[in-house]
C-alpha cells in the first residue's frame, strides 16, 4: 500500500459509548504502534505489536483501552465507555521490523476522537 | 527519566533565517534520536535522525547537533522557507527494546516571507 491508513478519520462519540479505531499498516511491516496525541502535545505511546503478539501495552491509560492485531496486519484499538479525557488524535505507526536496527516508524494520518 | 524536554514551544523566523529547536533527555539508555515534522491534519513524518555515536548529522538544510555528555540535541533548519512552517517533535527511543518513541512536546514553527 501507499502508506499507513486509519479509519475513521473523525469519530464523535457520546460519553459512555464504545468506539473502535482501525489501522492498516504498510504491507509487510512487522511492528505496529499506537500513540495518543492530545491537542497541542506530542504523541504518547500506548501499545506495540510485533506481528500478532502484543509485546508492550504499558502506555494504555486504563483497562477501558484494548488493542488487537489478530492476523499480524490490521490492528484495532477499542475504547470502552468513552470519557471526555479520551478525546485526542489516535495515531498508528508501522515499521519494517523491531530488531534493534534502523526501523523508521511510518505514521498514519490519525483518527480524531471527540467525546461529548 | 523517560521524559524528553523540548523548547521553544513556538518559533517565528523570517524566510532565509535559521530555525533552532532544542531537546534534552535524562535516560542514558536512549540510543536513537529522530526528529519528526507534522503538518495540520497529518501524521508525523520522519525528517532526520541521529545515533549517539556521532555529534552531527546533516541532510540538506536540516542538521542535528548531538551533545552526549550534556544529554542534549538540537535541530537546525538553514535557509528556512514558508513551506517549513509546521510542528516539529524531537523523540528518543531504545532500539534494542520495543523502539517505542518518547516524544517531546513539540515546537510550532512559523516562517514568514
Amino acid at each position: 500500500g501507499a502508506g499507513v491508513s486509519q479509519s475513521p478519520r473523525y469519530k464523535v462519540a457520546k460519553r459512555g459509548q464504545d468506539v473502535a479505531l482501525r489501522c492498516d499498516p504498510i504491507s509487510g511491516h512487522v511492528s505496529l504502534f499506537w500513540y495518543q496525541q492530545a491537542l497541542g502535545q506530542g504523541p504518547e505511546f500506548l501499545t506495540y505489536f510485533q506481528n500478532e503478539a502484543q509485546l508492550d501495552k504499558s502506555g494504555l491509560p486504563s483497562d477501558r483501552f484494548f488493542a488487537e492485531r489478530p492476523e499480524g496486519s490490521v490492528s484495532t484499538l477499542k475504547i470502552q465507555r468513552t470519557q471526555q479525557e479520551d478525546s485526542a488524535v489516535y495515531l498508528c505507526a508501522s515499521s519494517l521490523n523491531s530488531a534493534g536496527g534502523k526501523n523508521e516508524q511510518f505514521f498514519g494520518p490519525g483518527t480524531r476522537l471527540t467525546v461529548l | 527519566q523517560q521524559q524528553v524536554k523540548q523548547s521553544p514551544q513556538s518559533l517565528i523566523v523570517q524566510k532565509g533565517g535559521i530555525s533552532i529547536i532544542n531537546c534534552a533527555y535524562e535516560n542514558t539508555a536512549f540510543d536513537y534520536f529522530p526528529w519528526y515534522q507534522q503538518f495540520p491534519g497529518k501524521g508525523p513524518a520522519l525528517l532526520i535522525a541521529i545515533r549517539p555515536d556521532v555529534s552531527e548529522k546533516k541532510e540538506g538544510r536540516f542538521t542535528i547537533s548531538f551533545n552526549k555528555s550534556a544529554k542534549q540535541f538540537s535541530l537546525h533548519i538553514m535557509d528556512s522557507q514558508p513551506g517549513d512552517s509546521a510542528t516539529y517533535f524531537c523523540a528518543a527511543s531504545i532500539q534494542y527494546n520495543t523502539d517505542k518513541l518518547i516524544f517531546g512536546t513539540g515546537t510550532r514553527l512559523q516562517v514568514f516571507p
